[in-house]
């Protein structure tokens, strides 16, 4: 079975750019959370979502913004890109949500130069 | 600030000893509990979970011990392998929240 996949693996931007993560939850998963994880600390949780529609939101800027297709894969966009968002992003699926076990991703590391 | 701490960055073992890592948390409200471990490179793998009505939950080598008198969380990992060797993270769920909260890590390092 395949578990939560994210893309791209690695990615690298220039300040002011924006971007687009994307992850695919384990088959039968509803909700989706987002998480940036800076080197040396534990993940932050930045969003989740659940049957498509945001259901939390972490201490994070307006830049970041996200998403929950039909089919229950997600995006995050992260808008005006600064050197402070460089980070590995993670995504955990969970049949339905908060309180029930979240399973992560391999993580997106974006670097913003 | 932060809900949920460790008490060490760093933790050193024998392979074959058992290893405990410990965590505190401030927050009365935290009604689940899990324990992950991060290997480089890699996004964090589930351990073990621990709801707030239970004190011990055991699974394949590893058991979680919750004292919600003094907010303390504990995870013991017994005969450690080489390939126990990673960071391993509490994370909490406050009430009501939709999100994890994490602390920093404990690296741990397996002696041969």
């Amino acid at each position: 079975d395949a578990g939560v996949t994210q893309s791209p693996t690695h990615l690298i931007k220039t300040r002011g750019q924006h971007v687009t993560l994307r992850c695919s939850p384990i088959s039968g998963h509803k909700s989706v959370s987002w998480y940036q994880q800076v080197l040396g600390q534990g993940p932050q949780f930045i969003f989740q979502y659940y049957e498509k529609e945001e259901r939390g939101r972490g201490n994070f800027p307006d830049r970041f913004s996200a998403r929950q297709f039909p089919n229950y894969s997600s995006e995050l966009n992260v808008n005006a890109l600064l050197l402070g968002d460089s980070a590995l992003y993670l995504c955990a699926s969970s049949l339905a949500g908060a309180g029930t076990e979240a399973f992560f991703g391999q993580g997106t590391r974006l670097t913003v130069v | 600030g932060e809900s949920v701490g460790l008490h060490l960055p760093t933790l050193s073992v024998q392979e074959g000893d058992n290893s405990i890592i410990n965590c505190a948390y401030s927050n009365s409200a935290s009604d689940y509990f899990i324990w992950y471990k991060q290997e480089s490179g890699k996004g964090p793998q589930f351990i073990i979970d621990i709801r707030s009505n239970m004190d011990k939950r055991q699974g394949q080598r590893v058991t979680v011990l919750l004292n919600k008198t003094v907010k303390h969380l504990s995870l013991q990992i017994a005969a450690t392998q080489p390939g126990d060797s990673a960071v391993y993270f509490c994370a909490e769920i406050l009430r009501g929240a939709d999100g994890l909260t994490f602390g920093k890590g404990t690296h741990l390092i397996i002696q041969p």
